[in-house]
């Protein structure tokens, strides 16, 4: 079935670093591709999203390319605020029964911890 | 800010407990889920609502009973549960079924089984 892998955390920067959480996913055809984000005791937040090879989901500064050609959708920004302190999720979603409906599915989460 | 809410965001219960959890969208979205959230698990989908219709059971035990009477309104029926169902129970809409539409989660439910 599909599945989503992304790096095991927790993943600890300071303020203004470069970020990286990679994410790879395995597919049959051809899923769209999500980041979302939680803070501490909040819900899941979309961060970006991608529907098809090559598009380039970008906000907040975060960035993600679907690269169909190896399978990955990385997360990037260019320098870490505190602020961005999280759990980030990647995730595919996928049809199912028949396309009567679509279900995301989730990697295992990257804690970021970004220090002053 | 968010367009989906839950009620209650926290709510702790005996295993011969009965409760249940609210989910509303302000969305005008005609899909809704039910997801858990366990710790060092990934996400489950454990229900989908199209048009008030239930088109995904995700192998849920019978404990769980999803109620969904209109599109706005998605509840979580508990009942007998055990401890290790304790765990953030979200929920989520979107506008419809494909694979394209982004869900919009609320903040959660943290149930705790005693």
């Amino acid at each position: 079935g599909n599945s989503v892998t992304q790096m095991e955390g927790p993943v600890t920067l300071s303020e203004e670093a470069f970020l990286t959480i990679n994410c790879t996913y395995t597919a049959t055809g051809y899923p769209s591709l999500f980041w979302y984000v939680q803070y501490p005791g909040e819900g899941l937040q979309l961060l970006l999203k991608a529907t098809k090879a090559d598009d380039k989901g970008s906000n907040k500064g975060f960035e993600a390319t679907y690269r169909k050609e190896t399978t990955s959708f990385h997360l990037e920004k260019g320098s870490v605020q505190v602020s961005d302190s999280a759990v980030y999720f990647c995730a595919l979603s996928e049809s199912i029964g028949g396309g009567a409906t679509n279900k995301l599915i989730f990697g295992t989460g990257t804690l970021l911890a970004v220090q002053p | 800010e968010t367009g989906v809410t839950q009620t209650p965001r926290h709510l702790v219960m005996g295993m011969t407990n009965k409760k249940s959890l609210k989910c509303e969208q302000h969305l005008g979205h005609n899909a809704m889920y039910w997801y858990k959230q366990s710790a060092k698990k990934p996400l489950e989908l454990m229900f989908v609502y199209n048009f008030k219709e239930q088109t995904e059971n995700n192998s849920v035990p019978s404990r769980f009973s999803p109620e969904c009477p209109n599109s706005s309104h998605l509840f979580l029926h508990l009942h007998t549960l055990q401890p290790e169902d304790s765990a953030l129970y979200l929920c989520a809409s979107s506008q419809s079924w494909t694979s394209t539409d982004t869900q919009y989660f609320g903040p959660g439910t943290r149930l705790t089984v005693l």
